[in-house]
């Protein structure tokens, strides 16, 4: 029963446009959500969050959209660049433990 | 800084052997945890800590065990090691206040059981 889901497993798109990577959630009581980044043989690194007190959050070129109604997060990368390849995993916080979705790799090409 | 260490990286094993993956942090966070990963699964929670001598099972906890005795370390027993638990592993940490802090996450451990 996964109560995160990231749909979409791939993702490609062009160096300088938008990336928009989404998350579904199940549970109404996560009340925290965050977006990791993974890069092959490393440990998932930490990249923006958000509380579900609010509608969106703004990291540089970084920005996350919480639709609580819907149940739904998105990640939004402008502009893509070459760097930002990797898998990433959305994740939810009742308590005491994290949540994680399957993750998306996402691919940006030159 | 070293951050949140893992030992071993690579670990072949027999079904019914038996090991533990090491974690060690130098941040003084109270909260630790362990997850594998799995293709097409993303990151499943096993056991999880919110300080020295408290532990509690996360989502799939069956086939391990876990100890708290220090802040720093939060070893990941396999008692009889199965072919189902080949996977990444990875421990994190976390100064928790509640679920709103990041997680710091190792390397992981790459477990084969043959």
């Amino acid at each position: 029963d996964q109560q995160v889901k990231q749909n979409s497993p791939s993702l490609s798109v062009q160096e300088g446009r938008i990336s928009i990577l989404n998350c579904d959630y199940t549970n109404s009581m996560f009340d925290y959500f965050l977006w990791y980044k993974k890069y092959p043989a490393e440990g998932p690194t930490f990249l923006i969050s958000i509380s579900s007190i609010k509608d969106k959050n703004e990291d540089g070129r970084f920005t996350v959209f919480l639709n609580k109604s819907a149940k739904h997060l998105s990640l939004h990368i402008v502009p893509s660049q070459p760097g930002d390849s990797a898998v990433y995993f959305c994740a939810a916080s009742p308590y005491n433990d994290m949540r994680f979705g399957a993750g998306t790799r996402l691919t940006v090409k030159p | 800084n070293a951050g949140v260490t893992q030992t071993p990286k690579f670990q072949v094993l027999k079904t019914g052997q038996s090991m533990t993956l090491q974690c060690a942090q130098d941040m003084n966070h109270e909260y630790m945890s362990w997850y594998r990963q799995d293709p097409g699964m993303g990151l499943r929670l096993i056991h999880y800590s919110v300080g020295a001598g408290i532990t509690d099972q996360g989502e799939v906890p069956n086939g391990y065990n876990v100890s708290r005795s220090t802040t720093e370390d939060f070893p990941l027993r396999l008692l009889s090691a199965a072919p189902s638990q080949t996977s990444v592993y990875f421990c994190a940490s976390s100064s928790w206040t509640g679920g709103n802090t990041e997680a710091f996450f190792g390397q992981g451990t790459r477990l084969t059981v043959v």
